[in-house]
């Protein structure tokens, strides 16, 4: 079975400009969630979808934030524009239910220049 | 508001050792603890779910155990190996409220195991 994929695996930007993160859960989970870590920190939760609705969205930072899930399939998240305090590595993780565990990809390591 | 808290920052042992790692919380609420495994520049592999009804987990090598009145887990490794040598990741479910769905994750502790 195939775990959960995230492209690209690397992104180098310039403060500004857009980027577009992408995340395919396992098949046949309707929860899938994004988390973010940055330099020294702790890995923190952005947002979580069941299907394609967004269930919690109370970590996202901020309105140049925009994360969907169309057809409850994969999912992108969008920075734009980007800033220096955006670098980090962005992880998401896909989940059959709430209560059990959660299975994450190798994550996104984004750079803003 | 749920915070986890992860000691030692840093754990370096000789080959076949006996470990702990050890994980706190601020909120007994909680719905699961969840212990990871993050190897450098890679993803974060699950090693050990343990429900807040349970109190402990076990897997090959590797015990975690969960005390959830005095916010306290433990992930205990036997025999240590050098290729155990990895970041060690706590994470709690919150059990209540919209944020069911979401972990809180503690710093880690970087674990090196020399041969």
């Amino acid at each position: 079975e195939a775990g959960v994929t995230q492209f690209p695996s690397h992104s180098v930007i310039e403060k500004g400009q857009t980027v577009t993160l992408r995340c395919d859960p396992i098949s046949g989970h309707d929860n899938l969630y994004w988390y973010r870590r940055v330099m020294g920190k702790e890995i923190k939760f952005l947002l979580h979808f069941v299907k394609e609705s967004k269930q919690d969205e109370s970590g996202m930072p901020n309105n140049r934030f925009l994360a969907e899930r169309t057809g409850g399939t994969y999912s992108t998240l969008k920075v734009q524009p980007a800033e220096l305090e955006d670098s980090g590595v962005y992880f998401c993780a896909s989940s059959p239910s709430t209560s059990g565990s959660m299975f994450f990809g190798p994550g996104t390591r984004l750079t803003v220049l | 508001k749920q915070e986890v808290t992860q000691i030692p920052a840093a754990l370096s042992v000789p080959e076949g050792e006996n470990l702990v790692l050890n994980c706190s919380f601020t909120d007994s609420a909680i719905y699961n603890l969840q212990w990871f495994r993050q190897d450098p520049g890679k993803g974060l592999t699950s090693l050990l779910l343990i429900q807040s009804s349970q109190r402990e987990q076990t897997s090959g090598r590797l015990n975690a155990s969960l005390d959830k009145s005095s916010g306290r887990s433990t992930l205990y490794i036997a025999a240590s190996q050098p290729g155990d040598s990895a970041t060690y990741l706590c994470a709690v479910r919150l059990g209540y409220g919209g944020s069911q769905g979401n972990l809180i994750f503690g710093k880690g502790t970087k674990l090196s195991v020399k041969p």
